[in-house]
């Protein structure tokens, strides 16, 4: 059962706009939130995080905003930059584990 | 590069054999973790380690599966008797125990690609 879940596969986005990844889950014991940039050929990286007790966290051009009455997360990035065409990975911890998304593709077109 | 290394990270190997990854963490992170990842998935939890202890593993971790960190530095995973569906990206990850683990930082290594003919 998918705890943790990315229902857009793929995103395009033209340079300079804004990017919004979304993110759902179910378990409402997850206390912390993840997300994570992955380009091919090398593995995931950490971007940011949010705690349940928050409903926003910036840095930079990155921000997660958390609704926790809808278990729904999402990250903004502006402005998109072509650099940060990558597949994008949520995730939620609540004991000793990372429960990952599928995963969305963001294309940044220049 | 004080990153996370893995090795080899490419294997292709034949139905039923035996096949071995190594991952060496950051050196002060005393958590060590397996990850899986099929085409399509997110990273999918297969064990840990505090130090030497394996401390948690999940039910995708068949009796085939067995991953061990003597001296609670380097980790292997072993996979018996290889099936096609093993076939898969294995992530290795390393965290400081000394982090709030709730902020679920985890470095990861650049992975294994098994391929199993």
């Amino acid at each position: 059962d998918q705890q943790v879940k990315q229902n857009s596969p793929s995103l395009s986005v033209q340079e300079g706009r804004i990017s919004i990844l979304n993110c759902d889950y179910t378990n409402s014991m997850f206390d912390y939130f993840l997300w994570y940039k992955k380009y091919p050929a090398e593995g995931p990286t950490f971007l940011i995080s949010i705690s349940s007790i928050k409903d926003k966290n910036e840095d930079g051009r990155f921000t997660v905003f958390l609704n926790k009455s809808a278990k729904h997360l999402s990250l903004h990035i502006v402005p998109s930059q072509p650099g940060d065409s990558a597949v994008y990975f949520c995730a939620a911890t609540g004991a000793n584990n990372l429960f990952f998304g599928t995963g969305t593709r963001l294309t940044v077109i220049p | 590069d004080t990153g996370v290394s893995q090795d080899p990270r490419h294997k292709i190997t034949k139905r039923g054999q035996n096949v071995t990854f190594r991952c060496d963490p950051i050196s002060e992170h005393n958590r060590l973790y397996w990850y899986r990842q099929t085409l399509g998935q997110g990273p999918e939890f297969l064990t840990y380690f505090q130090n030497e202890a394996q401390l948690e593993k999940s039910r995708l971790l068949s009796d085939r599966f067995s991953a061990e960190r003597p001296k609670g530095s380097f980790s292997t995973l072993e996979i018996q008797r290889t099936e096609q569906g093993d076939s898969a990206m294995y992530l290795c990850a390393s965290s400081l125990s000394f982090l709030p683990w709730n902020t679920g930082e985890l470095f990861f290594g650049e992975g294994s690609r098994l391929t199993v003919l």
